[in-house]
């Protein structure tokens, strides 16, 4: 079992551009967390599926962000444009039940300049 | 609003002695608790949770102490050794309302002093 994979691991973009993160999460997991880290706020989630369905996206900062899961093996967040404040670590959790058993992945640092 | 506290950012503890991190929360629905430890450049992986029907619950070195009056809950680590630096999340969560999601705290780094 890889675990939940999260591509890339470091991501430094220019202010105004798109970036998009990914997750793999762990076979037969049914649901999938995206959350961010900063230091002020510690982890946060930002939205999670059920069998693929967005249930809560109420962490979303804004409209520049957008998460979607096309199928049970893929997740992507996309942040459009990009802005320094957007700067944090990004993890995805994947879990069968969901809030017991969360595996989360390696995390993606994104540094917006 | 941040629903889950942990108002210590860093813990220093000498070997062998006991870690105490401790952990607040708001809102009176939350019914399962959770800590979880980081490594750098690693996600948060689980290490012990309590429901809100027990006040306590032991695995090994780590336990777990829940107040519910006081909306506080503690992880203690004993004996302390270096492989536990690491920064602890304290996470809860409202299963019984529905809620499946966590929420978790700003985190304490523990630092074990050889």
């Amino acid at each position: 079992d890889a675990g939940v994979i999260q591509s890339p691991r470091h991501e430094v973009t220019e202010m105004g551009q798109e970036v998009t993160l990914r997750c793999k999460p762990i076979s037969g997991h049914d649901y999938l967390f995206w959350y961010r880290q900063t230091m002020m706020r510690g982890l946060e989630l930002l939205i999670y599926f059920n069998n693929n369905v967005p249930i809560d996206d109420s962490g979303m900062p804004e409209d520049r962000f957008s998460a979607k899961m096309p199928n049970a093996s893929f997740s992507t967040l996309k942040i459009q444009p990009s802005e320094p404040r957007d700067s944090a670590v990004y993890f995805c959790a994947s879990s069968t039940d969901s809030v017991y058993g969360y595996t989360f992945g390696s995390g993606t640092r994104l540094t917006v300049v | 609003d941040q629903q889950v506290k942990q108002n210590s950012p860093s813990l220093s503890v000498q070997e062998g002695r006991i870690s105490i991190l401790n952990c607040d929360y708001t809102n009176s629905m939350f019914d399962y608790f959770l800590w979880y430890k980081k490594y750098p450049a690693e996600g948060p992986t689980f290490l012990i949770s309590i429901s809100s029907i027990k006040d306590k619950n032991e695995d090994g070195r780590f336990t777990v102490f829940l107040n519910k009056s006081a909306k506080h809950l503690s992880l203690h680590i004993v004996p302390s050794q270096p492989g536990d630096s690491a920064v602890y999340f304290c996470a809860a969560s409202a299963l019984d309302f529905g809620n499946e999601k966590l929420t978790f705290g700003t985190g304490t780094r523990l630092t074990i002093i050889p």
